[in-house]
């Protein structure tokens, strides 16, 4: 089956700590995008990338980073400079380029830190 | 900069009926793409509907579909027949045609099917 994972699917972390979310998709999309959701908002971007080796900040990239060293998978960083880390987490791919493809969304990472 | 309201939190419909969410943006360009997302409880996003700027002619899909009135940045999205597996947040979002990039989304609508 073609798609979007991201795991886990719950993380809790103390405060201070690095932590690492996973996204990993088979659906051979070039671009790939991490987004924030908190209670009452809509997503917000906070990477994207669309080639391998290639990514630039979206509206609220501070206290995040990113790699894209493989085209499958584009693994999102929250490190302890992101002042308020919990909330819900997106991952999305298309297709790229223009004009119009679909992002296909994963089914997200619920991140904690106590 | 663009941006995406919705100035309904939350909205009810009766199993069966039909029901509006009113979904305004605001931007300078003139060539883009609406959506509306449904997010179950599950949370994972769903494309509902695709509107393109430059198409005079509202998309439907089933029983979804938009009033959108590009002079007003007005973009509805009706639900008819209302049915219990539509309970869900929907989001409004806009993106310019020529970037593909970043997608910006309204807070939501929290939609209740009364059986």
């Amino acid at each position: 089956d073609g798609g979007i994972t991201q795991s886990p699917k719950y993380l809790f972390r103390k405060e201070g700590q690095n932590v690492t979310l996973s996204c990993e998709q088979n659906l051979n999309h070039d671009a790939m995008y991490w987004y924030r959701q908190d209670p009452g908002q809509g997503l917000r971007l906070i990477y994207y990338s669309q080639i391998v080796n290639d990514f630039q900040k979206g509206d609220i990239a501070e206290g995040y980073s990113v790699s894209r060293e493989k085209k499958e998978s584009f693994p999102l960083t929250v490190t302890s400079a992101q002042k308020n880390p919990t909330a819900f987490y997106l991952c999305a791919s298309s297709i790229g380029g223009y004009p119009y493809n679909e992002q296909f969304f994963g089914p997200g990472t619920r991140l904690t830190v106590l | 900069a663009q941006t995406v309201t919705q100035s309904q939190p939350e909205m009810s419909v009766q199993e069966a009926e039909t029901v509006t969410l009113s979904c305004t943006y605001d931007t300078s360009e003139s060539d883009y793409y609406l959506f509306w997302y449904k997010q179950p409880p599950s949370r994972q996003m769903i494309l509902v509907i695709r509107q393109e700027a430059y198409k005079q002619q509202n998309a439907t899909e089933n029983r979804f579909s938009v009033n959108f009135q590009k002079a007003a940045k007005s973009f509805s999205l009706k639900i008819s027949d209302s049915q219990l597996g539509d309970a869900a947040m929907y989001f409004c979002a806009y993106r310019r045609r020529d970037r593909d990039d970043k997608i910006i989304f309204g807070k939501g609508t929290r939609l209740h099917i009364l059986p």
